[in-house]
């Protein structure tokens, strides 16, 4: 079956932008994701949501950080006035409930902001 | 707080040799422990995970990692490296015990010299 999707899968910014970045998560999985990347990091937690309940956002590092999932599927990530700071790649990932521990990554989005 | 150091940023190994990569935890009870891989511009995959009472876990692609609670470790190995075998590879742990933020390490890339 299809695994987790992430688009864009390259997104250029220009400082000050506002970017919106796309996961479908696997059908079914009621739990998902955000990570964020840093070049030569390991993937650091960004939010976790429960069907459409965002649970955990303690990861979110400024309120220019967004995340939502309203149908309990599909979630969008929004940066709003990007800072060259946030250039990283962003990792979606899903897990079936009852299965938290467990995560499918999808193939993460590039953000470089110049 | 729960916390793992992966040892060594940079391994290299020559084809045919054993991979040995080293993970060491911190947790105030035994938790929930993964080893992922990441290949170039791809999301990250799970290769195995102590959950159990199993204290040696086997995975995909010729891995396996044992559970050392007096160590509090959670090394990686594979008899016989293969070139494609060459990625990055991250450890990572979480709390047992409902849904618990996963922390990850920074990643030791393998590199496999035929």
């Amino acid at each position: 079956g299809a695994g987790v999707s992430q688009s864009p899968r390259y997104k250029v910014a220009k400082r000050g932008q506002d970017v919106a970045l796309r996961c479908d998560p696997i059908s079914g999985h009621v739990s998902l994701f955000w990570y964020q990347q840093a070049l030569g990091q390991g993937p650091e937690f960004l939010t976790y949501f429960q069907n459409e309940a965002q649970l955990d956002k303690s990861g979110l590092p400024s309120d220019r950080f967004f995340a939502e999932r309203p149908e309990g599927s599909v979630s969008t990530l929004k940066i709003q006035r990007t800072q060259q700071e946030d250039s990283a790649v962003y990792l979606c990932a899903s897990s079936p409930q009852g299965e938290a521990y467990e995560q499918y990554f999808g193939p993460g989005t590039r953000l470089t902001v110049t | 707080a729960q916390s793992v150091t992966q040892l060594g940023s940079h391994v290299s190994v020559s084809e045919g040799a054993l991979v040995l990569l080293r993970c060491n935890y911190s947790s105030s009870v035994p938790p929930y422990l993964f080893w992922y891989v990441q290949y170039p511009n791809q999301g990250l995959q799970l290769l195995l995970k102590y959950t159990s009472a199993a204290t040696l876990v086997k995975g995909i692609n010729g891995f396996e990692a044992e559970f050392k609670k007096s160590e509090t470790s959670f090394h990686l190995t594979k008899p016989s490296a293969h070139m494609s075998d060459a990625a990055e590879y991250f450890c990572a742990v979480t709390p047992r015990g409902g849904y618990q933020k996963v922390t990850f390490g920074i990643g030791t890339k393998l590199q496999v010299i035929p």
